[in-house]
């Protein structure tokens, strides 16, 4: 059964980088049909996607987080990770990393993480 | 435009069936999926596709769309279908992830 982990600091402080990884396991982050992503949630709010990524290297980024936003693949280590640059307040959320499954008509997130609350604070 | 709209509260009578519904014009080319997330606890999919439901999610729980609606349907709805719902889809135009604002259902 695949299993997703995430990691990284649970601070981080306005203007600097937010960091994480993604473990997976009981699969491969190489397996060619999935496509890996990063989910975030803001306390009380919903939803927001920010970016997906293929073993292969391509990319899909949120709109208003493309500047910001970097992705990238270690197969060895079968994870993918997450960058977000120039953080404030407003990206304090938990992120969630998740396998996304796509058909012609059809994508969907299955399994997600348990996600990481990350504070944006001084 | 790119965007998913969910009433933001429903609530239903134990027992009874309540509809959850999602609307945007990508729905008119693409599937919603649907997924259900309790405090604290990471969303999980209950339904993916024209109608499909993950191993372990019960067949209370059904999809359905029509033009550039897509509905979740929990017939006979339980004390612990209570939670916060999303529908999802993707952008007509590109590769993008569409989701929606979220329902939060209460089971009176």
């Amino acid at each position: 059964q695949l299993h997703l982990q995430e990691s990284g600091p649970g601070l981080v402080k306005p203007s600097e980088t937010l960091s994480l990884n993604c473990t997976v396991s009981g699969g491969s982050v190489n397996n060619s049909p999935y496509y890996w992503a990063w989910i975030r949630q803001p306390p009380g709010k919903g939803l927001e996607w920010i970016g997906i990524i293929h073993y292969s290297g391509t990319t899909y980024y949120n709109p208003s987080l493309r500047s910001r936003v970097g992705l990238s693949v270690d197969t060895s280590k079968n994870q993918f990770s997450l960058t977000l640059s120039s953080v404030t307040a407003a990206d304090t959320a938990v992120y969630y990393c998740a396998r996304r499954i796509m058909m012609v008509r059809d994508n969907w997130f299955d399994p997600w993480g348990q996600g990481t609350l990350v504070i944006v604070s001084s | 435009s790119s965007e998913l709209t969910q009433d933001p509260a429903v609530s239903v009578a134990l027992g009874q069936t309540v509809r959850i519904t999602c609307q945007g014009d990508s729905l008119r080319s693409y599937y919603a999926s649907w997924y259900q997330q309790k405090p604290g606890q990471a969303p999980v999919v209950v339904i993916y596709g024209k109608n499909n439901r993950p191993s372990g999610i019960p067949d209370r729980f059904s999809g359905s769309s029509s033009g550039n609606s897509a509905s979740l349907t929990i017939t006979g709805a339980q004390a612990e279908d209570a939670a916060d719902y999303y529908c999802q889809s993707r952008d007509s135009s590109d590769n993008h992830v569409l989701f929606g604002g979220g329902t939060k259902l209460t089971v009176l």
